[in-house]
């Protein structure tokens, strides 16, 4: 059974700063792998979307890499701002039922 | 882009009456779909996948006497949250996806309903 983790569970840093948020799988045969952005109270926002075959994709300021062999997928986001505030989750597609496992996510604040 | 909506993104009820919640795709067929619940702090969690038609395949541990959910249309799932107790209160997200589309894999989620059961 799949198991995602996503480290460090909080993080707070100034604004202007790059950041990284970790996140590791335990199957390495995933379809796809996944971050998504939730604000508080809210649904899901897709922030990038990485296929098996892929190692990176980047929109905006935001780059994410996907190491199968590692089971591991970082987000990076350059140049922090106060709106990137919220809560990160990783998820990670299975071949099968293509059904998302989610970690349990990375609470970001940007001070401003 | 797709969009998918929940009705209601609201409901307050009383211990042990019934609580439908819908999942629509407003502008694809979603030939899949899935019922996530998410406890607070916590990260989403898979109850059950719904295939258009067939009957719900449900995760370990979640009842399925308990969830009912009903995909009797290309755009429309529906669970239902029988008898609810407290501890039902949680945040219900659906997704949805169409395998048959350009973009297989993505699946288009739902803002959410929040359950609170007095």
């Amino acid at each position: 059974k799949q198991e995602v983790t996503q480290i460090p569970a909080a993080l707070s840093v100034p604004e202007g700063e790059n950041l990284v948020l970790n996140c590791s799988f335990t199957d390495s045969a995933i379809y796809n792998l996944q971050w998504f952005r939730q604000d508080p109270g809210k649904g899901l926002t897709s922030l990038l979307l990485i296929q098996s075959s892929q190692r990176e994709q980047t929109s905006g300021r935001l780059n994410a890499s996907l190491d199968k062999s590692s089971g591991r997928s970082t987000l990076y986001i350059a140049a922090s701002q106060p709106g990137d505030s919220a809560t990160y989750l990783c998820a990670g597609m299975d071949t099968g039922r293509r059904a998302l496992t989610f970690g349990s996510g990375t609470r970001l604040q940007v001070q401003p | 882009g797709a969009v998918v909506s929940q009705h209601p993104s609201w409901v307050i009820c009383k211990s042990g009456t019934s609580v439908k919640i819908e999942c629509r795709s407003l502008d694809f067929q979603a030939t899949t779909m899935f019922w996530y619940r998410q406890f607070p702090k916590q990260s989403l969690m898979l109850m059950a996948t719904s295939n258009e038609g067939s009957k719900a395949t449900y995760e370990q541990g979640v009842e399925k006497d308990k969830f009912l959910i009903n995909h009797a249309s290309l755009t429309l799932s529906t669970l239902t949250v029988t008898s609810a107790h407290p501890e039902d209160s949680s945040f219900y997200i659906c997704s949805a996806r169409d395998p048959r589309g350009t973009n297989q894999e993505t699946q288009y989620f739902g803002p959410g309903t929040r359950l609170l059961v007095l």
